[in-house]
Parts: structure tokens; C-alpha cells; sequence
């Protein structure tokens, strides 16, 4: 499978504990985007990477909240002392930017996070 | 206000039937324009980019009206297959293209 992949798929955890979760884009997409989606929501934008350099972050990332790419590859997103309001879905996307062209964000299926 | 609003749902349609769905978006800066279909507990795939001129993907038409900042999707002769939610997207040149999506809204083909 050459799609973004990501793990875990479901995570549960108690509140305050941290949490990380990875993502894999497609091979040689140099954009990489965190987006969350809650129940009857649509998706919100977190982050996004190009190549390694994190160029932008939501205000819905508070400082809890730390993603990293470090080799321009896989992310990880990681989430401190976790809330009952991060429960929600986190999704993965990847994008080959060229010029300055738009480029299809392909997704991933999400990890969906339960915080108890 | 929400930065993309949509017409709220659920859809429930018959099967052969004709949809449409609106949207309607905030930002007059945005460029780039997307309906995207999310199946239940599946990730957004890309449907339909939407331009100005208006365009077709076999039953499926978009249309987008930027002096009214508003989008939408047509769905004609509807199967038990695009059963999902719709989602309106849009996105601003040169943000990234971040993408800023509508909640959605959910269609029900029915026999």
C-alpha cells in the first residue's frame, strides 16, 4: 500500500497521560498536513510541514501539543497531559508541492485518540 | 461564522434522484475551491476541484459563484453508492493550502 499510513489507529488513554502518534506520508511528498476532526465537525487544520521546516501552526495547537518531521520523512505528533477534549480524530495528509501550483492532499485513516 | 458553512443535513433521497448541495465561504482571499466525500469513519478523499467556469465529473457538477462566495455540488441520478458526507472546501494560495473545511453534509441514497 503506497497511501499515507498511520499509527496507531485507535489510541485510548487516561487524562494526563501523553500521547504520540505517527504518520507516514506518500513517498517523496515534501508537504505533510496535521488536521483533527471531531464528531460532526469537518476537519480542522493544526499544522503543516514542508520537507522538514514546520511553516504553520493553528491556534488550536496549544502548547500541549508538539509535531515534529525531523528527516523530511514520517511525523509525529504528540500530545502532553492529555484532556478529555482532545478526543477526537487525527488526520494525516501529504501533498508533492510543485511551483506554485495546488496539489491534491492525499489523507490517511486517522488515529482516533479517547481520552478517559 | 463559521469560515465555510453548508446546508445542514441529513439528505434522505430515493434512489435516481437529484441533490444538490450548497456552501458558502467567508474569505474572499480564497483560491482554490474542493468537494471532498468522507464515508462513515473513513478519511476525506478528494471528489471535485471546483472552478469558476463550472465543471463536470459524470454526474457530479460543481459551480462556484465568487462574487457570491458560494459553491455547489450537484449530484444527478444518485445511487445507494454516494451515500456519505459532503464536505466544501477551500483553500488560500500561498497559506500553505491549508485546507478549511465545511462540517459537512450528509447524504442518504435510499432503495
Amino acid at each position: 500500500d503506497t497511501g499515507v499510513s498511520q499509527n496507531p489507529r485507535h489510541k485510548i488513554t487516561k487524562r494526563g497521560q501523553n500521547v504520540t502518534f505517527r504518520c507516514d506520508p506518500i513517498s517523496e511528498h515534501n508537504r505533510l498536513y496535521w488536521y483533527r476532526q471531531t464528531l460532526g465537525q469537518g476537519p480542522e487544520f493544526l499544522t503543516y510541514f514542508q520537507n522538514e521546516a514546520q511553516l504553520e501552526k493553528s491556534r488550536l495547537l496549544s502548547d500541549r501539543f508538539s509535531a515534529e518531521r525531523p528527516k523530511g520523512s514520517f511525523s509525529t505528533l504528540e500530545i502532553q497531559r492529555t484532556e478529555q477534549g482532545d478526543s477526537a480524530m487525527y488526520l494525516c495528509a501529504s501533498s508533492l508541492r510543485r511551483g506554485g501550483k495546488y496539489n491534491e492532499q492525499f489523507f490517511g485513516p486517522g488515529t482516533r485518540l479517547t481520552v478517559l | 461564522r463559521k469560515e465555510v458553512e453548508q446546508d445542514p443535513g441529513p439528505f434522505n433521497v430515493p434512489e435516481g434522484a437529484t441533490v444538490a448541495f450548497n456552501c458558502t465561504y467567508s474569505n474572499s482571499a480564497s483560491q482554490s475551491f474542493f468537494w471532498y466525500r468522507q464515508d462513515c469513519r473513513k478519511e476525506p478523499k478528494l471528489l471535485m476541484s471546483v472552478y469558476s467556469s463550472g465543471n463536470e465529473d459524470g454526474r457530479f457538477t460543481a459551480q462556484l459563484n465568487r462574487a457570491s462566495q458560494y459553491i455547489s455540488l450537484l449530484i444527478r441520478d444518485s445511487k445507494l453508492s454516494d451515500s456519505a458526507t459532503y464536505l466544501c472546501v477551500v483553500s488560500l494560495t500561498g497559506g500553505g493550502n491549508k485546507l478549511t473545511f465545511g462540517t459537512g453534509t450528509q447524504l442518504k441514497v435510499e432503495l
